[in-house]
């Protein structure tokens, strides 16, 4: 099973909500990534985790707060975005973070507008 | 600083044509090579993965080789159709980095 699952696939929220977006993976992958992507632009990373610890935060601003529960499930927090923060969030995985065989395989997305 | 390019930025070609996307990057020391695919709005599908010991790999009608020596790859698409249309997507990841670099991608579309 190479599938990375990503729920919700639309979210739509205020700039007060707090929303969490949810990916998941059973492929036994150690290493996991949140990217954003605006449109006709490629993805752009957020987040690494390695073995359930943050090892990148690309500056990402702390509205956005990742949560590594376990290492089949990654979540992404989102308290008091701005309307500039809509897009597609994609959700990635690989065996492990960095290395000559690894391939990351990614989720659906959650496109996320922020009113 | 790793900078990945993908030219054209858009192809058009007639179904059945076999047609051959470019990737480009400045520098040789990479781990690997991912293609992707992406249809609108929709995740990343990966294509193939290329190894930086390997100079190609191949998956049914799709072909990918890697020169490290001269920054390029190139995916080859054998006898196009409509549902290859996409916006394909390669990735480098550069040695001791967990972080992949993207090109801007191709955005291809085939005509029935």
């Amino acid at each position: 099973d190479t599938e990375v699952t990503q729920t919700p696939k639309h979210l739509v929220m205020g700039m007060t909500n707090k929303k969490s977006l949810k990916c998941e993976q059973h492929m036994g992958h150690r290493a996991m990534y949140w990217y954003k992507q605006k449109a006709k632009k490629p993805p752009e990373l957020m987040f690494v985790y390695s073995y359930e610890k943050l090892s990148i935060n690309e500056s990402v601003p702390s509205r956005f707060s990742p949560e590594c529960p376990n290492s089949s499930l990654l979540n992404l927090h989102l308290h008091a975005l701005q309307p500039e923060d809509s897009a597609l969030y994609l959700c990635a995985s690989s065996q492990l973070a960095g290395g000559p065989g690894d391939e990351q395989f990614f989720g659906p997305g959650t496109r996320l507008t922020v009113l | 600083k790793q900078e990945v390019t993908q030219i054209p930025a858009a192809l058009s070609v007639p179904e059945g044509e076999n047609l051959v996307l470019n990737c480009s990057f400045t520098d040789s020391a990479i781990y690997n090579l991912q293609w992707f695919r992406q249809d609108p709005g929709k995740g990343l599908t990966s294509l193939l993965l290329i190894q930086s010991s390997q100079r190609e790999q191949t998956s049914g009608r799709l072909n990918a080789s890697l020169d490290k020596s001269s920054g390029r790859s190139t995916l080859y698409i054998a006898a196009s159709q409509p549902g290859d249309s996409a916006t394909y997507l390669c990735a480098v990841l550069p040695f001791g980095n967990e972080k992949l670099t993207f090109g801007t991608g191709t955005r291809l579309t085939i005509i029935p």
